[in-house]
């Protein structure tokens, strides 16, 4: 049973630019949430997706959206990125019940300059 | 919406010596409490979970109890061990596998051999 894999591990962006993060979610799990992680802070919840719908949204601009595909992986897109989007963008998978609770991949640390 | 506050920020224990790390939860609809280990470079692991049907769940050395009157939900670790030295983060979520998770802010737990 593999565990949740994200794609890249580092990425640095220039301000304004655009990136797309990649998650591949546990095997058996079709439910994907993002979260961003500011330094020294926990986690905050982006958005969830199920079925390739989102199905819940946190306090994040319009900016920040995703994708959920047929395989139950995901891609988190940011446009306009902004210095303040400098963090770990985790990616979590679980069942649809949760009954197995949420499984978390490494991370993402995108750095914007 | 839920906040989840956190105590403490930090703690520092002998190998040996017990911890304890407390949370409160400000929405009593909230059902599910899991914990976090985040270790330097990593995701959040979940180490326990506890559903609001239940007032404690043990796990050899790791325990959570849950007071839902209090609104409060602790964590138990026994008998420390250097390699228990981590970021420990609270959550809590009401619903079942749609509802994003909510997180603390975070116990730096040290142990000293």
């Amino acid at each position: 049973e593999t565990g949740v894999t994200q794609s890249p591990t580092h990425l640095i962006k220039t301000r304004g630019q655009q990136v797309t993060l990649r998650c591949s979610s546990q095997s058996g799990h079709n439910t994907v949430s993002w979260y961003q992680q500011a330094l020294g802070q926990g986690p905050q919840f982006i958005f969830q997706y199920y079925r390739e719908e989102e199905n819940g949204r946190g306090n994040f601009p319009p900016r920040f959206s995703g994708l959920q595909f047929p395989n139950y992986s995901s891609e988190l897109n940011v446009n306009a990125l902004e210095l303040d989007d400098s963090a770990l963008y985790l990616c979590a998978s679980s069942l649809a019940q949760g009954l197995d609770g949420y499984t978390f991949g490494s991370g993402t640390r995108l750095t914007v300059v | 919406g839920e906040n989840v506050e956190q105590h403490p920020s930090t703690l520092s224990v002998q190998e040996g010596d017990s911890a304890v790390i407390k949370c409160t939860y400000s929405d009593s609809a909230s059902n599910y409490f899991p914990w976090y280990k985040q270790e330097l470079g990593k995701g959040p692991q979940l180490i326990i979970d506890i559903r609001s049907n239940v007032g404690e769940k043990k796990d050899q050395r790791i325990a959570v109890t849950l007071n839902k009157t209090a609104k409060h939900f602790s964590l138990h670790i026994t008998e420390t061990q250097p390699e228990d030295s981590a970021v420990y983060f609270c959550a809590a979520s009401k619903g079942a596998g749609f509802q994003k998770l909510v997180f603390g802010t975070g116990t730096r737990l040290l142990v000293s051999p």
